[in-house]
């Protein structure tokens, strides 16, 4: 598997708080995604990278940031934490963008928001 | 918008019995991706098709892209409780680079 790593694997907080999580590749590859999924919608994008500090929007981006200060690492932020966003997160990583490559994605984080 | 539809959303197989699973868009494809998630896990590539009438093998998983490059087929000939988990076709010609994915189709398979 390719060098992703997701933290933390789990968590549960409450509805208001910030939550950040983070996803980590070794691969030096240019492209990092963030993804959602929930029953019933198989996988939606969120945000994208193509390069340090070059972020766009996804499909469901509102109530997320993200940013990306190293090719190694993206964060994605909930600033303030709805029921709405519990899922499951999945990071993903490409050396090329549009649709040429494979992507390859991370363990996932399982985020419960009460 | 773009979006490729994934049928069955849910197939139950006896083990040793083939399955398929169809994927069709309303738009045509740049190409195509296939992706594996076993349950609890995250999805995995398992091919790409990028031309028209090609086919593909892998071990018992046979890909098909249509001549049109508007539907796709993956076939399971001979089930195995390994293959158990949510298969997804991809339109991997995002116009953000993403992937845009099926809802899948999940198999469960009965020893």
């Amino acid at each position: 598997d390719a060098g992703i790593t997701q933290s933390p694997r789990h968590k549960v907080t409450e509805t208001g708080t910030p939550v950040t999580l983070r996803c980590h590749q070794t691969e030096n590859h240019r492209y990092m995604y963030w993804y959602r999924q929930d029953p019933g919608h198989g996988l939606r994008l969120i945000h994208y990278s193509y390069g340090v500090k070059d972020t766009d929007k996804g499909e469901v981006s509102d109530g997320y940031s993200v940013s990306r200060s190293k090719t190694e690492d993206f964060l994605l932020t909930l600033e303030s934490a709805t029921s709405s966003q519990t899922s499951v997160y999945f990071c993903a990583i490409s050396g090329i963008g549009f649709g040429n490559q494979p992507q390859h994605f991370g363990d996932g984080t399982r985020l419960s928001i009460l | 918008g773009q979006q490729v539809m994934q049928i069955p959303q849910y197939q139950h197989v006896q083990e040793g019995e083939d399955f398929t699973t169809y994927c069709n868009s309303s738009t045509t494809l740049s190409n195509i991706q296939w992706y594996k998630q076993r349950p609890g896990g995250h999805p995995v590539f398992l091919i790409q098709l990028v031309k028209s009438g090609e086919v593909k093998k892998q071990k018992r998983l046979t890909f098909q892209f249509g001549e049109a490059k508007k539907n796709s087929s993956l076939h399971i000939t001979a089930t195995q409780t390994t293959d158990v988990g949510t298969y997804f076709c991809v339109d991997s010609r995002g116009s953000q680079g993403n992937l845009i994915f099926g809802k899948g189709t999940k198999l469960s398979v009965k020893p």
